[in-house]
């Protein structure tokens, strides 16, 4: 099946530093990537979606110029948290879509990040 | 928006028992997903069943659809250890994007 890479795996970081996830889709084109994010024994909340070569597209409440998404190929989208503090400490999860309304979206490892 | 919610949110059984997960939605899909999660770790998708389908199987995995009512039925039978995970139902709409109920999360132990 398609695989979706995400790095960092785990990362540590001092408030008010920047943190950079990327979001790569090995083997095939993806034409629409989400970020999610999700808090201990909760569920996944979509913070937005990014369309390859296009802005993302925001839920409401997610800060954009905290959550900067750059969508810039078919194949990777990174999420930079700008000035993170410790209530940004999360799991943060990509997926992947090919157009395909029916298609099933394929998820990348996540990143645990947490703000000392 | 998150719109699917499962119940019950926690599932305690013995290796071998049955496992039924619930999940209730409000509004209109093109489809309804079943994923799982292990602690700490990115999801893994398990079945997808379409809105014009009523029930799908994958090996010991059953779901059920029922549209009219907006819910869906996770099954897992002979259940194990290796079973214990969340669950979560996600539903897709025309926006593309999967919206997550609350999860289940399921232990099975030995």
């Amino acid at each position: 099946g398609a695989v979706v890479s995400q790095h960092p795996s785990r990362v540590i970081c001092k408030s008010g530093t920047s943190v950079k996830i990327e979001c790569r889709s090995l083997d095939f084109q993806a034409t629409t990537m989400f970020w999610y994010r999700q808090f201990p024994k909760q569920s996944l909340m979509l913070m937005a979606t990014s369309n390859e070569g296009s802005k993302a597209t925001y839920e409401q409440g997610v800060e954009k110029d905290k959550f900067l998404i750059n969508h810039a190929s078919l194949t990777l989208s990174t999420l930079t948290v700008t000035s993170a503090h410790p209530e940004d400490s999360s799991f943060y999860i990509c997926s992947a879509s090919t157009v395909n309304l029916n298609e099933k979206l394929f998820f990348g490892s996540g990143t645990q990040l947490s703000v000392l | 928006s998150q719109q699917g919610e499962e119940d019950p949110q926690a599932l305690s059984i013995q290796e071998g028992e049955n496992a039924t997960m619930n999940c209730s939605y409000k509004t209109s899909i093109n489809n309804l997903q079943w994923y799982r999660q292990n602690s700490g770790r990115g999801l893994v998708h398990l079945i997808l069943i379409r809105s014009n389908e009523r029930e799908k199987h994958s090996g010991r995995l059953r779901v059920t659809l029922d549209t009219s009512k907006k819910s869906s039925s996770l099954l897992i039978t002979a259940s194990r250890a290796a079973d214990t995970a969340s669950y979560f139902c996600a539903t897709r709409m025309t926006g593309y994007a999967l919206n997550f109920g609350k999860g289940t999360s399921l232990l099975v132990t030995p």
